[in-house]
């Protein structure tokens, strides 16, 4: 009965490769987030998006990509990824702006 | 841009002493939030403060919001070992979205 679940937890992956990162909440939030923690634990946020708006962080690369099926779902897409993406990549959801619910992350690490 | 700034970086007390930790900000807010993550853990949501609001409390939690000066600060009393973790204060600039803006946090040891 996870509320926020992201999925691999845990990700190895070579330069240039293409990855997913799949994110599912069931607490019927209308507005899910993907946040980047770096090594150095600050927090920023990356992308909001609900069914009427995607508001993207402009300093976020265009290799990133979120891909929303459905209310539920949100998951990142990332395309030649570069050793300076490694980070812990956190989904969140919320009903409306205030308390976010957080997901468990998702450490990527680029070689 | 960085909004929230927490002091100190790194706090390390004796079970049962009281931990204060501060937050600096910015610009104008809706509302400020507290987040614990554990090393390795996904963050938890503590506490909510609204910007019309100087004081609240959750169990052994208080937290207090100064908007004249841009501050906010949260105490943890009889603090326990388990309360080791980082804690990060986060804006609520308002908007449709609701985005957070995170400081950097303070990391928080309970020795037992």
């Amino acid at each position: 009965d996870t509320a926020v679940s992201q999925t691999p937890k845990y990700l190895v992956t070579q330069m240039g490769n293409d990855k997913s990162i799949k994110c599912e909440q069931n607490l019927g939030h209308d507005t899910m987030y993907w946040y980047k923690q770096d090594s150095k634990k600050f927090l920023k946020i990356m992308f909001s998006y609900n069914n009427k708006e995607l508001i993207i962080n402009e300093t976020v690369p265009n290799r990133f990509s979120p891909k929303s099926p459905d209310k539920a779902h949100l998951n990142l897409h990332i395309n030649s990824l570069e050793l300076g993406d490694s980070a812990v990549y956190f989904c969140a959801s919320s009903a409306h702006p205030g308390q976010k619910t957080f997901g468990q992350g998702t450490r990527l690490t680029v070689v | 841009s960085q909004q929230g700034e927490e002091d100190p970086q790194a706090l390390s007390i004796q079970e049962g002493e009281n931990a204060t930790m501060n937050c600096s900000y910015k610009t104008s807010i809706n509302n400020l939030q507290w987040y614990r993550q554990n090393s390795g853990r996904g963050l938890v949501h503590l506490i909510l403060i609204r910007s019309n609001e100087r004081e609240k409390h959750s169990g052994r939690l208080r937290v207090t919001l100064d908007t004249s000066k841009k501050s906010s600060s949260l105490l943890i009393t009889a603090s326990r070992a388990a309360d080791t973790a980082s804690y990060f204060c986060a804006t609520d600039e308002g908007g449709s979205q609701g985005n957070l803006i995170f400081g950097k946090g303070t990391k928080l040891s309970v020795k037992p």
